[in-house]
């Protein structure tokens, strides 16, 4: 039983098109999260959301929306990709906010042409 | 950027021997997480520290913490083959999110 899962694992796409990477966790916390790794391996939160509400929005631009439709499930949509987009982009969770271990997806490889 | 720095970058050693990262962060903390991430895998927690705790062990790894240098290291003894992997530290500095460092890539000879 996968705790984390994304979907697609590979998404490979041109530039300007519209795409959205799904995640869902069965291990009934209440904190989602989403990560940017970049080709050097640095990883970097992005958003995390805490029972559907937005926490943590970093700096990013706003062609990135993230969407949780419940306390299970975070989606993360991205309008007119560029380039500089292509990236791992994970998915976590964790129990609560603070003090706890993080549990991550095997990302999605994503690919602009 | 108050991301903390790794060493070594990379390491290379032979099954059996122990391997030592160390990681370095800039302010006061909350508790500092180490995470291990095979090729093509997400990241995969190994220990949580907390800030008043100095060591804790879980099977074959060692994890200290030196709050008085900001320093942590993490000790693989014994290491295998399927050790090999990128080790990372995460820091809280006292927020809601986890800020990593620069990470080790650890490699195993048989």
């Amino acid at each position: 039983d996968t705790a984390v899962s994304q979907t697609p694992k590979y998404l490979v796409t041109q530039m300007g098109n519209d795409k959205s990477i799904k995640c869902e966790q069965n291990l009934g916390h209440d904190t989602m999260y989403w990560y940017k790794q970049d080709s050097k391996k640095f990883l970097k939160i992005m958003f995390s959301y805490n029972n559907k509400e937005l926490i943590i929005n970093e700096t990013v631009p706003n062609r990135f929306s993230p969407k949780s439709p419940d306390k299970a499930h975070l989606n993360l949509h991205i309008n007119s990709l560029e380039l500089g987009d292509s990236a791992v982009y994970f998915c976590a969770s964790s129990q609560e906010m603070r003090n706890q271990p993080q549990h991550f997806g095997d990302g999605t490889r994503l690919s602009i042409l | 950027s108050q991301q903390g720095e790794e060493d070594p970058q990379a390491l290379s050693i032979q099954e059996g021997e122990n391997a030592t990262m160390n990681c370095s962060y800039k302010t006061s903390i909350n508790n500092l997480q180490w995470y291990r991430q095979n090729s093509g895998r997400g990241l995969v927690h190994l220990i949580l520290i907390r800030s008043n705790e100095r060591e804790k062990h879980s099977g074959r790894l060692r994890v200290t913490l030196d709050t008085s240098k900001k320093s942590s290291s993490l000790l693989i003894t014994a290491s295998r083959a399927a050790d090999t992997a990128s080790y990372f530290c995460a820091t809280d500095y006292n927020t809601d999110k986890l800020i990593f460092g620069t990470g080790t890539r650890l490699q195993v000879f048989p």
